[in-house]
C-alpha cells in the first residue's frame, strides 16, 4: 500500500514564528487531508488538498501531485497551534474507496 | 450543522466485558469509516461502510471486533470480549461518494481503556 512519510518528526517553536510541515507519499493520491490532532483529542480537519494550493487564515497548505508531497504552512504561530499535524491520503490505484493512509504526524509546540 | 457524533467520549472498564462504541455520521453521507488510534500503530483503518453495507473489513483485528450499521444514520462497533490491548481512541468519520475526491469529517473519539 502507499506510504505516507511525515517530516519533521518534533518541531519547537517561539510564539510568532513561521513553519513549514511535510508530507511525502510513495504511490498517486486522489485524496489528501491535513489535520490537527488538539490537546484534547479532537482530529480537526484543516485542508482537502489532493492537488494545489490553499489557504485558510494563518495556514495554507499545497499538494504537488506530481512530485508526490504536500507541505503545510503555519504563520505568526500560536500557543493554540500546539499539538499534532497529520497528513493522510488514499492511494488512487489502491482501493475503490477512500481508505486514508496515515502518516505518523508531527507534534508542534509552540511556546509564548 | 452537526458533524459526526460519537459516543460515549470516555469509556473505563475491565478485561471481559462487552464494549459498545456509537456513531451519528453527518447526515446525507453515505461512507462511514471507523479507525482506530494506538501509539504504537497511530491511525489505522478498521472497517468502511457504503450505503450501510460492510466494503472493507479487513482492518477488524479479530473476531472480538463487530460493526454494524442498521440505517443511515447509526453506526456501532462493539468488543466482546474487551482485552487490555484494545485499549485506544477510536474514531469515526464519514463522508460523500466512499470518500474519493471527498474530504472525511472526523468525529471526537472515543477514548477507551480497559482494565
Amino acid at each position: 500500500g502507499i506510504q505516507v512519510e511525515q517530516s519533521p518528526p518534533d518541531l519547537i517553536l517561539q510564539e510568532g514564528a513561521n513553519s513549514t510541515l511535510r508530507c511525502n507519499f510513495s504511490d498517486s493520491v486522489n485524496n489528501l487531508q491535513w489535520f490537527h490532532q488538539n490537546p484534547w483529542g479532537q482530529l480537526i480537519n484543516l485542508f482537502y488538498i489532493p492537488s494545489g494550493t490553499k489557504q485558510n487564515g494563518r495556514l495554507s497548505a499545497t499538494t504537488v501531485a506530481t512530485e508526490r508531497y504536500s507541505l503545510l504552512y503555519i504563520s505568526s504561530s500560536q500557543t493554540t497551534d500546539s499539538g499534532v499535524y497529520f497528513c493522510a491520503a488514499v492511494n488512487a490505484g489502491g482501493t475503490s474507496y477512500g481508505k486514508l493512509t496515515f502518516g505518523q504526524g508531527t507534534i508542534l509546540t509552540v511556546h509564548p | 450543522d452537526a458533524g459526526v457524533i460519537q459516543s460515549p467520549r470516555h469509556e473505563v472498564t475491565e478485561m471481559g466485558q462487552e464494549v459498545t462504541l456509537r456513531c451519528k455520521p453527518i447526515s446525507g453521507h453515505n461512507s462511514l469509516f471507523w479507525y482506530r488510534q494506538t501509539m504504537m500503530r497511530g491511525l489505522e483503518l478498521l472497517i468502511y461502510f457504503n450505503n450501510n453495507v460492510p466494503i472493507d473489513d479487513s482492518g477488524m483485528p479479530e473476531d472480538r471486533f463487530s460493526a454494524k450499521m442498521p440505517n443511515a444514520s447509526f453506526s456501532t462497533l462493539k468488543i466482546q470480549p474487551s482485552e487490555p490491548r484494545d485499549s485506544a481512541v477510536y474514531f469515526c468519520a464519514s463522508s460523500l461518494g466512499g470518500g474519493l475526491g471527498q474530504p472525511q469529517h472526523f468525529g471526537d473519539g472515543t477514548r477507551l481503556s480497559i482494565l
